[in-house]
Parts: structure tokens; C-alpha cells; sequence
């Protein structure tokens, strides 16, 4: 199994760009999450999906979106970067709910996305 | 809200020492509670987790760490560091089927 992977994992971009960061899992696993990484301010959860189709937001939602089509893959969208968004992103996932909920499960987490946005 | 506290932002020890990296939580219920390991340009590892049952929870590398619900604390231990934990480490509560860091602690190794 490869796990949870990331890419790209280093991208430069200039404010008012749109990217993807594509995260993917072969775990089968029906929770993924996506953080951001700041100094000094720990990881902040962005959005979280409970299982395909299901998505929701975490503490630091704006300027994002996600989707969840399949259970393998959920991608984040930046829409219109901004400078704020300069951060590492990491993708996590976990077995999920329907085996007991995250608190029975660890969460894995990718390598993370390094992200410019000048 | 619940939150985590590490209020160390750096530690050094020498290699061979013994160390504790604190976490304090504010959480209304039982917390699950959970201690990161992230190696310069890695994402995170899981070193020990806390669901119930005995406070004194072991993890790997050496790695434990005692739940006490009286100081809402779950500090992290190692009687003997080696240079390879090096690394910053991440406390966490479980809260709703999400994880909430604290800011993090990183650990310097002195030869």
C-alpha cells in the first residue's frame, strides 16, 4: 500500500491563481481530512469528509473547497490564492465512522504540500 | 472549546537525558488524546494514544505518556533520549471525529 500521497508536493503560486492539491488513499479508509500547518500554530483542520459525497468544514474553511467523489481521492481547491494561504498542507485519513469512529483509529497522514502564494 | 496547550515551544536536552514534553487539554468529557512525532520535512507519526483504561500508556520508540484528568495534562516521557528524536511533537484531542492540536513542541538534541 502506498498510503496517504500528495501531490505536488512543492508549489509556487501568484495571488488570484487556482490550484488542486490532490490527495489519495488505497486504505479504503472513509475519513480524510485536510490541515494546514502554520509556525507556532500547530495544525488547523480545513475540511473533513465522513465518506464519499459527504464533506464538511473545519476551523479554517475559508478560501477552500472540497469534494469527495470517491473514496480514494479528495482534492482541495484553492480558488483564488492569497498570501495568507502560504502554508503546508496535509491530507490525513482514518478508517472512519463505521468501524468505530476516529477515536478507535488513527489517523495517517501524506507527506504534505508545500505552497507559495506571492 | 476544547484546546491543547503545550507551552513549550522549544526543549534541549543532551542525548541520553531523560525528558517530558507537557500537554495540558480543556475538553468537557472523557478526552481521547493522542502525542505526533514530525521529523524535519516529514508528515506525522503516530507515538501513543489514550482512549480509556490505565493512564499510563505506552508508545513506540520508547515513548509514554500518563493521562492525569485531575491536571487535564498528558505529558509525554523518554528516560533516555537518543538524537534521533529530534523532531517537533504534536499533543491532540479528539473532538468530534476531529483532530485539535496544540502548537507544538520542538525538541532539540545536544550531543
Amino acid at each position: 500500500n502506498a498510503g496517504v500521497t500528495q501531490t505536488p508536493k512543492f508549489q509556487v503560486l501568484k495571488t488570484g491563481q487556482s490550484m488542486t492539491l490532490q490527495c489519495a488513499q488505497d486504505m479504503n479508509h472513509e475519513y480524510m481530512s485536510w490541515y494546514r500547518q502554520d509556525p507556532g500554530m500547530g495544525l488547523r483542520l480545513i475540511h473533513y469528509s465522513v465518506g464519499a459525497g459527504i464533506t464538511d468544514q473545519g476551523e479554517v474553511p475559508n478560501g477552500y473547497n472540497v469534494s469527495r467523489s470517491t473514496t480514494e481521492d479528495f482534492p482541495l481547491r484553492l480558488l483564488s490564492a492569497a498570501p495568507s494561504q502560504t502554508s503546508v498542507y496535509f491530507c490525513a485519513s482514518s478508517p472512519g465512522p463505521s468501524t468505530g469512529g476516529l477515536r478507535y483509529n488513527e489517523q495517517f497522514f501524506g507527506p504534505g504540500t508545500r505552497l507559495t502564494v506571492l | 472549546a476544547q484546546s491543547v496547550t503545550q507551552p513549550d515551544i522549544h526543549i534541549t536536552v543532551s542525548e541520553g537525558a531523560s525528558l517530558e514534553l507537557r500537554c495540558n487539554y480543556s475538553y468537557g468529557a472523557t478526552p481521547y488524546l493522542f502525542w505526533y512525532v514530525q521529523s524535519p520535512g516529514q508528515g506525522l507519526q503516530l507515538l501513543l494514544k489514550y482512549f480509556s483504561g490505565d493512564t499510563l500508556v505506552q508508545g513506540i520508540k520508547g515513548f509514554e505518556a500518563e493521562f492525569k484528568r485531575s491536571q487535564s495534562s498528558f505529558n509525554l516521557r523518554k528516560p533516555s533520549v537518543h538524537w534521533s528524536d529530534a523532531a517537533e511533537y504534536f499533543c491532540a484531542v479528539e473532538s468530534s471525529y476531529k483532530l485539535i492540536f496544540g502548537s507544538g513542541t520542538r525538541l532539540l538534541v545536544r550531543p
